[in-house]
């Protein structure tokens, strides 16, 4: 299963919204995760089961959709939210990764 | 605390193997699923390979099959992946990983990664 990001490169102004979409060439259902990745860091779960929070993870993190179209909101970005976002889907094996969205400061 | 501790990365010439271990600590090793994922400098994650609990279930990644094996030992709360037939394009940050829960398969943990480099 290929997965498509779209934009590979957003810049948003701090406290604005920021939609970042993913794709699948064929259906995973439900099974969608979110990950954040920032300089030097091994990346974290944001999102898993395609909109539930992972523990700890800010109520401005929104992830919506199934089946094979997806999308992660973030809302009033915040300067620790400028990193790289990738999906992933966990519904078959080989489970597959986007190829990444940076985020940025416009 | 989940710990996850990769070793046994290193530069490594082209066709030649390597063994990538990680040590599980703080938590039920045997309960999880378990994975390698890679990250080539400067570029995205690739899930490499995977293995249920009780090993019956393996899978890899095209780009890897036929080449790497994954392993566990829940005895000693370890993940192995075997990597033979090297290439430079096998050159990467290899991650340890946990699923988040015993049923849900979400990615939950990541040690911090063992780098292979391979090069003549």
């Amino acid at each position: 299963i290929v997965m498509t990001q779209s934009p590979a490169t957003l810049s948003v102004s701090p406290g604005e919204r920021a939609t970042l979409s993913c794709r699948a060439s064929q259906s995973v259902g439900g099974d969608l995760a979110w990950y954040q990745q920032k300089p030097g860091q091994a990346p974290s779960l944001l999102i898993y089961g395609a909109s539930t929070r992972a523990t700890g993870i800010p109520a401005r993190f929104g992830g919506s959709g199934s089946g094979t179209e997806f999308t992660l909101t973030i809302s009033g970005l915040q300067s620790e939210d400028f990193a790289v976002y990738y999906c992933q889907q966990y519904n078959n094996w080989p489970q597959t990764f986007g190829q990444g969205t940076k985020v940025e400061i416009k | 605390e989940v710990q996850l501790v990769e070793s046994g990365g290193g530069l490594v010439q082209p066709g030649r193997s390597l063994r990538l271990s990680c040590a599980a600590s703080g938590f039920t090793f045997d309960a999880y699923a378990m994975h390698w994922v890679r990250q080539a400098p400067g570029k995205g994650l690739e899930w490499v390979s995977g293995v249920l609990w009780n090993s019956a279930t393996t899978g890899y990644a095209d780009s890897v099959k036929g080449r790497f094996t994954i392993s566990r030992d829940n005895a000693r709360n370890s993940l192995y992946l075997q990597m033979n037939s090297l290439r430079a394009e096998d050159t990467a940050l290899y991650y340890c990983a946990r699923d988040i829960g015993v049923v849900t398969a979400a990615i939950g943990y990541w040690g911090q990664g063992t780098l292979v480099t391979v090069s003549s």
